[in-house]
């Protein structure tokens, strides 16, 4: 079965500052996501990730993946409070199906 | 145009009752998942359903059950709830076929067991 860990589990970082989760992942998979989740709340789809070397970047958020590694992290530029809340990486297992495995998830606190 | 959405908002039910949790996807997709987040971790697969069959299931016990209609809504069916079923019930919906096959989450159902 497929394992997906990231790490750190929980990072406190100051505004300003930069920082970069990581998500890695057991076996072969075809595709990769980033959700962002804030308390009490459903999951918001931040990247979609499809293929070996691919990157993507939205706001102060960047996501990359190295599929040979198994590899995927979310980097974060600048932080600011806005950005605080708890972020999942979820690999695609199970083909067509797209059943998705997540991380065990990073909460993110963005200090003044 | 409506994203996901889920009924009811929160539940609360005590031991060994019966719980039904119902998801409409969004307009055009065809496909509904299923996914439990306890407290503090990721949310775990429960089951998929497309075209009003069972296509993918987790490892859920029989306790959980599910359906999905002609029009693509799906209800989730817990029986004899135990503590541990206490957690946030998430619906997830998707395009068949479609390249990318993006899952788009509803706002969750939050399930509490007294």
């Amino acid at each position: 079965e497929l394992k997906v860990e990231q790490n750190p589990l929980f990072l406190s970082m100051q505004e300003g500052k930069n920082y970069t989760i990581y998500c890695n992942y057991s076996t072969t998979s075809d595709r990769l996501y980033w959700y962002r989740q804030d308390p009490g709340k459903s999951l918001e789809s931040l990247f979609v990730l499809l293929s070996n070397g691919a990157v993507k970047q939205e706001g102060r958020l960047m996501a990359s993946l190295d599929t040979k590694a198994r590899l995927s992290t979310l980097h974060i530029t600048a932080a600011v409070h806005d950005l605080s809340a708890t972020y999942f990486c979820a690999v695609n297992y199970g083909g067509a199906t797209n059943k998705l495995i997540f991380g065990t998830g990073t909460l993110l606190a963005v200090q003044p | 145009d409506a994203g996901v959405t889920q009924s009811p908002t929160h539940l609360i039910k005590t031991r060994g009752q019966q719980v039904t949790l119902r998801c409409s996807p969004k307009s055009g997709h065809d496909t509904v998942s299923w996914y439990q987040q306890a407290l503090g971790q990721g949310p775990q697969f429960i089951f998929q359903y497309y075209e009003e069959e069972e296509r993918q299931r987790g490892n859920f016990p029989d306790r959980f059950s599910g359906h999905q209609f002609p029009n693509y809504s799906s209800e989730l069916n817990v029986n004899a709830l135990l503590l541990g079923d206490s957690a946030l019930y998430l619906c997830a919906s998707s395009l068949a076929g479609y390249t990318y096959n993006e899952q788009f989450f509803g706002p969750g159902t939050r399930l509490t067991v007294l």
